[in-house]
């Protein structure tokens, strides 16, 4: 079975850029959510959807971020425009949620983004 | 503001010895409890979860949970240089939400 999947692995853009990450949850998941990791901050939440709908933007940095879930297997984190302070890996993970309880959230490989 | 905290070490032991990762959470109402495993340049990946008071044995690793100090444990028994890495505790957010707070990371460095 096919975990989660992430494209594309690495991006280098330069500042102002749009950048588009993507991911496939695992089959069956209703719940996608994208994390953020860097050194100084660690593991972040960004954003959360449930049935494809967005639960919980709260990590959301800026405006200049946004995700979007348009079917059951495919989602998207947009930042435009980009700055070096982006710079980081972005994870994808896919989860359910059963009897008032998380169940364990599966990352995808990352991708790791470069703004120079 | 709901915290996980862990100390970011780096926690090192001789091969063969227990590692003993520590844990401490802050939202009371908190249910599922989750050890991640991440490898420098990769993601997490799960190690063990829990869910009730008490211990949860997996072959070398063991989970303790203790609700009443919010607290919870992992340790590794004959630690091996490949279970260096760095551990990553969840916690799940009370309310029901499906949605996890993640501590730092402990660093593990298991040396020959």
């Amino acid at each position: 079975d096919a975990g989660v999947i992430q494209s594309p692995r690495h991006e280098v853009t330069e500042m102002g850029q749009e950048v588009t990450l993507r991911c496939k949850p695992i089959s069956g998941h209703d719940y996608l959510f994208w994390y953020r990791q860097t050194m100084m901050r660690g593991l972040e939440l960004l954003i959360y959807f449930n049935n494809n709908v967005p639960i919980d933007d709260s990590g959301m940095p800026e405006d200049r971020f946004s995700a979007k879930m348009p079917n059951a297997s495919f989602s998207t984190l947009k930042i435009q425009p980009s700055e070096p302070r982006d710079s980081a890996v972005y994870f994808c993970a896919s989860s359910s949620f059963s009897g008032g309880r998380a169940l364990v959230q599966f990352f995808g490989p990352g991708t790791r983004l470069t703004v120079l | 503001q709901k915290e996980v905290e862990q100390n970011s070490g780096p926690l090192s032991v001789p091969e063969g010895a227990i590692a003993s990762l520590n844990c401490t959470y802050s939202d009371r109402g908190s249910q599922s409890f989750f050890w991640y495993r991440q490898y420098s340049g990769k993601s997490p990946e799960l190690i063990m979860f829990i869910y009730s008071n008490g211990d949860k044995e997996d072959g070398r690793f063991t989970a303790q949970l203790n609700k009443a100090s919010q607290y919870v444990s992992l340790l590794i028994r004959d630690s091996q240089p490949s279970d260096s890495a760095t551990y990553l505790c969840a916690v799940s957010l009370s309310g029901g939400y499906n949605k996890l707070i993640f501590g730092a990371g402990t660093r593990l460095a298991v040396h020959p």
